[in-house]
């Protein structure tokens, strides 16, 4: 009964594929945001969504869709993949947008080669 | 826009050493703070957190106070133990930064036997 869960856990592609992460929480949280987390650690915010509604999306290039088909879940799809989207992407739900803790995935370990 | 700044690291500490980690926020309004620690190969799990001035969060022996007159959060623990190695990060989230955390670059630190 995992709180956030993301799919799969390991990503290993080639450039120029198309590839999709998926993410559900069973928290009944409204708002659930994707994370991506560099080679020195540093997280960065890419999306975020409130009730399935886009709010924030952080210069993420186009090659990026989330999508939101219900409050539980939000995938992440990734056109074109380059050498520099290696990375680990973590999935996360809060409760509301304003100040409460985010519960976070174990992440997605994609590489590019 | 908001942001946090956390002391850089790596921190490498003896077993039952005290343990400071320093953190500051820039924010606009009144954010709620959070210390999250990531574990080898896991995601992140909220460790404390502060909703307003003078809060103090507390968790397995590590805590801190929002200090709104110094805009910080310090981590400390009395006494660390070889378990307590991980990565730290101070985040912010509500006030100016809805629907969003703003972390910090993370602090690695290593508790040596």
């Amino acid at each position: 009964d995992t709180a956030v869960s993301q799919t799969p856990k390991y990503l290993v592609t080639q450039m120029g594929n198309d590839k999709s992460i998926k993410c559900e929480q069973n928290l009944g949280h409204d708002t659930m945001y994707w994370y991506k987390q560099d080679s020195k650690k540093f997280l960065k915010i890419m999306f975020s969504y409130n009730n399935k509604e886009l709010i924030i999306n952080e210069t993420v290039p186009n090659r990026f869709s989330p999508k939101s088909p219900d409050k539980a879940h939000l995938n992440l799809h990734i056109n074109s993949l380059e050498l520099g989207d290696s990375a680990v992407y973590f999935c996360a739900s809060s409760q509301d947008s304003y100040g409460t803790e985010a519960f976070f995935g174990q992440g997605t370990r994609l590489t590019v080669v | 826009g908001d942001s946090v700044t956390q002391m850089e690291g790596p921190v490498t500490l003896s077993e039952e050493a005290f343990l400071t980690i320093n953190c500051t926020y820039t924010a606009t309004g009144y954010p709620s703070l959070f210390w999250y620690v990531q574990y080898p190969g896991e995601g992140l799990q909220l460790l404390l957190k502060a909703t307003k001035a003078d809060d103090k969060g507390s968790n397995k022996g590590f805590e801190a106070t929002y200090r709104k007159e110094t805009t910080s959060f310090h981590l400390e623990k009395g006494s660390v133990q070889v378990s307590d190695s991980a990565v730290y990060f101070c985040a912010l989230s509500g006030g100016g930064s809805n629907y969003k955390l703003t972390f910090g670059k993370g602090t690695l630190l290593t508790v040596n036997p």
